[in-house]
């Protein structure tokens, strides 16, 4: 079926580096959105992308979305120990003449202070 | 306060005892669904519901059953349980089906089956 590739699936900066994560679908996205999970709680709705190759921003925090509604990109600049955990990327998708919500398998950040 | 509540939120139990995890949503959602997570696989979805009465599987249904027979209250069900169904198990609610809805999700359950 379906995927949402993310890439890397870890990354461990020190504090003050910048940090980017990586989605990539094979198909074309209706929407992309990305998801924030700390340490031993749930996913938590960060943003939503819908336009080819719109960027918005939330402070130190930059989300793109490809021209070709394929591919998407979160980036953190200068990383702070708050910034710590998991982030997914979610594609909404036509399947089987229904919308699907695929989730990417996430990058797991940890900051070193 | 808007939010999705399950329960239990942690279980352990043993093979073949059948158990339910419970969702219910406050925000009058229309759309509900049920995701496990494991290390390196993400969130896999594994039920859903676009409304009362209507539910349809994800990627990952077999050995689960739901029911959405209220809006609310969306429960899954393991009849069986066996030890690959041990797992961090999240409850979601979105307003509607339409794509432009961020999901909401519950604390998790963690499952463990031995």
């Amino acid at each position: 079926g379906q995927q949402v590739m993310q890439i890397p699936q870890y990354q461990h900066v020190q504090e003050g580096e910048d940090f980017t994560t990586y989605c990539n679908s094979s198909t074309t996205l209706s929407n992309i959105q990305w998801y924030k999970q700390r340490p031993g709680g749930h996913p938590v709705f960060l943003i939503q992308l819908v336009k080819s190759g719109e960027v918005k921003k939330q402070k130190r925090l930059t989300f793109q979305f490809g021209e070709a509604k394929k591919n998407s990109s979160l980036h953190i600049t200068a990383t702070q120990t708050t910034d710590v955990g998991t982030y997914f990327c979610a594609g909404r998708t036509l399947q089987g003449g229904s919308e699907k919500l695929v989730f990417g398998k996430g990058t797991k950040l940890t900051v070193n202070p | 306060e808007a939010q999705v509540t399950q329960n239990p939120r942690y279980l352990i139990t043993v093979t073949g005892k059948k158990l339910t995890v419970t969702c219910s949503q406050n925000m009058n959602h229309e759309y509900m669904s049920w995701y496990r997570q494991d290390p390196g696989l993400g969130l896999r979805q594994i039920y859903y519901s676009m409304n009362v009465e209507v539910t349809d599987k994800g990627d990952v249904p077999e050995g689960y059953k739901v029911s959405r027979k209220e809006k609310r209250n969306f429960p899954l069900i393991l009849e069986s349980p066996s030890p690959n169904q041990t797992s961090l198990y999240f409850c979601a609610s979105s307003p509607d089906r339409r794509s432009n809805q961020p999901q909401h999700f519950g604390d998790g359950t963690r499952l463990s089956i031995l």
